[in-house]
């Protein structure tokens, strides 16, 4: 499968707990988005890389949340004092060249589920 | 700030009738705007964009600048467009809610 590949699928943790999420995109895509989306809404963009710089951040993405893309390939996103509030489905998304209307393509998703 | 809106969540049509999806946005720069589509226990995927001008799977969708809508519009409901529909605003897609599209047979 050649597609953006998510891991893990599923994540239950306790309330304060750190959790991390991994993102491989289709290779040689540059751009890695991040997004959340909970029950009945759309997603939400949380944060972008070109290549291995980090361009632009939501301000849903709080001191707690940390994303990292250290080589321009995969990318990690780390929620750390995990709340009941961040239980929602992650996707990752990644697309090729420097457009903004580029196709984006979405991995499956990693669902949270904090207790 | 960028702000899509979809304003019904749930659409079921007959097959064979007509579909629109509604889709209004608010944004003070160049739009670029795009329908996604999830079907069921499936990924997100793309659908069309409008500047592609292009029309998928019988689906498609004008940029009205001057109303600021991306309606999606399809003549003829087939089953196999029962899925979520999200209308998308540039690059860091702000989405909108989505609609719920169930064609009955």
């Amino acid at each position: 499968d050649t597609g953006v590949s998510q891991d893990p699928r599923h994540k239950i943790t306790k309330r304060g707990q750190n959790v991390t999420f991994r993102c491989d995109p289709i290779s040689e895509h540059n751009r890695l988005y991040w997004y959340r989306q909970t029950l009945g809404q759309g997603p939400e963009f949380l944060t972008y890389f070109q290549n291995e710089a980090q361009l632009e951040k939501s301000r849903l993405l709080s001191d707690r949340f940390s994303a990292e893309r250290p080589k321009g390939s995969f990318s990690t996103l780390e929620i750390q004092r995990t709340e009941q509030g961040d239980s929602a489905m992650y996707l990752c998304a990644s697309s090729s060249g420097l457009a903004d209307y580029n196709e984006q393509f979405f991995g499956p998703g990693t669902r949270l589920t904090v207790l | 700030a960028q702000r899509v809106t979809q304003p019904e969540k749930l659409l079921s049509v007959f097959k064979g009738a007509p579909v629109e999806l509604k889709c209004n946005y608010s944004y003070s720069g160049s739009p670029e705007l795009f329908w996604y589509v999830q079907y069921s226990r499936q990924r997100l995927q793309l659908l069309l964009r409008h500047i592609s001008r292009e029309s998928i799977k019988g689906f498609t969708a004008d940029l009205n600048k001057g109303e600021t809508s991306f309606h999606l519009k399809k003549p003829f409901a087939q089953e196999e467009d029962s899925a979520m529909y999200y209308c998308a605003l540039r690059t860091r897609l702000a989405f909108g809610k989505g609609n719920q599209v169930v064609v009955i047979p």
